[in-house]
C-alpha cells in the first residue's frame, strides 16, 4: 500500500527565499508529525497535528517556521526567510493516532545557499 | 521523556544476532521502549515497542530487563540490508491518548550497526 510521500525530495534554496515542504500522510491517518534532522543527527519533533488542529509546535525553532495542515490530511511546511543553519532533511510522519507507531516519509533535503 | 544511552557503533557477520543494548535507567512507569532504526538516505522506520514483557515480531525480538531500567533489541538473522542506525527511544504514553506532544519522538545518536559479509 502507499506510504508516507514528500515532495520535492531535494531542494535548493538561496538564503532568504521562502520554501513550502509537502507530506502526504497514509490515508486515514489521524495523527501528523514533522521532525528535522541535521547532519549526522536523530531527527529532532518540530510539530504535531491531529487531524487538522495543531496541538503541538514546541519544537519549531523560529516564527520562521510554520506548519499547516487545513483538510487534516496533506500537511505544508512551509520555512521564510531561510538561512544557512534551515539547511537539512526535514522529515515526515503519520499514525492511526497519537499512540500508535509512527510512518515515516523518505524526507525532503533542504540545502540553503 | 526518559534518555537512552547507546554504544555509538557496532559491527555484526552476516547471519549471526545482532543484540543492540540500551539503557534507559530514568524510565517511568508509563513510558514504553520503542526501537526505530533508518538506512541511509530514508526515513526511520519503526522495528518494535515494549512495555514490560519481551516481544517479538517478524523484524526483530526486544528484551528488556525486570527492572525496566535497560533493554536489547535481537535482529536474529542479520543480513547486509540490516545494516543502520538504530534508535532506542523511551516514549510517553497515556490510556486513550491525548491533545498534546504524548506521540513525538525523542530520538538520540543511535547506534550504527555495520553488517559484514
Amino acid at each position: 500500500g502507499a506510504g508516507v510521500s514528500q515532495s520535492p525530495r531535494y531542494k535548493v534554496a538561496k538564503r532568504g527565499q521562502d520554501v513550502a515542504l509537502r507530506c502526504d500522510p497514509i490515508s486515514g491517518h489521524v495523527s501528523l508529525f514533522w521532525y528535522q534532522q541535521a547532519l549526522g543527527q536523530g531527527p529532532e519533533f518540530l510539530t504535531y497535528f491531529q487531524n487538522e488542529a495543531q496541538l503541538d509546535k514546541s519544537g519549531l525553532p523560529s516564527d520562521r517556521f510554520f506548519a499547516e495542515r487545513p483538510e487534516g490530511s496533506v500537511s505544508t511546511l512551509k520555512i521564510q526567510r531561510t538561512q544557512q543553519e534551515d539547511s537539512a532533511v526535514y522529515l515526515c510522519a503519520s499514525s492511526l493516532s497519537v499512540t500508535y507507531e509512527q510512518y515515516f516519509g523518505p524526507g525532503t533535503r533542504l540545502t540553503v545557499t | 521523556d526518559a534518555k537512552t544511552t547507546q554504544p555509538p557503533s557496532m559491527d555484526c557477520a552476516e547471519g549471526r544476532a545482532a543484540n543492540l543494548p540500551c539503557n534507559h535507567s530514568t524510565i517511568s512507569g508509563n513510558e514504553y521502549v520503542y526501537w526505530y532504526r533508518q538506512i541511509h538516505s530514508q526515513g526511520p522506520q519503526y522495528i518494535i515497542h515494549g512495555l514490560k514483557n519481551n516481544e517479538t515480531n517478524e523484524m526483530a525480538s526486544l528484551i528488556i530487563t525486570e527492572d525496566r531500567k535497560s533493554s536489547t533489541l535481537i535482529l536474529p538473522h542479520a543480513t547486509l540490508r540490516d545494516t543502520a542506525v538504530y534508535y532506542c527511544i523511551v516514549r510517553l504514553f497515556l490510556p486513550g491518548g491525548g491533545g498534546t506532544s504524548y506521540g513525538k519522538l525523542t530520538f538520540g545518536q543511535g547506534t550504527i550497526l555495520t553488517v559484514h559479509p
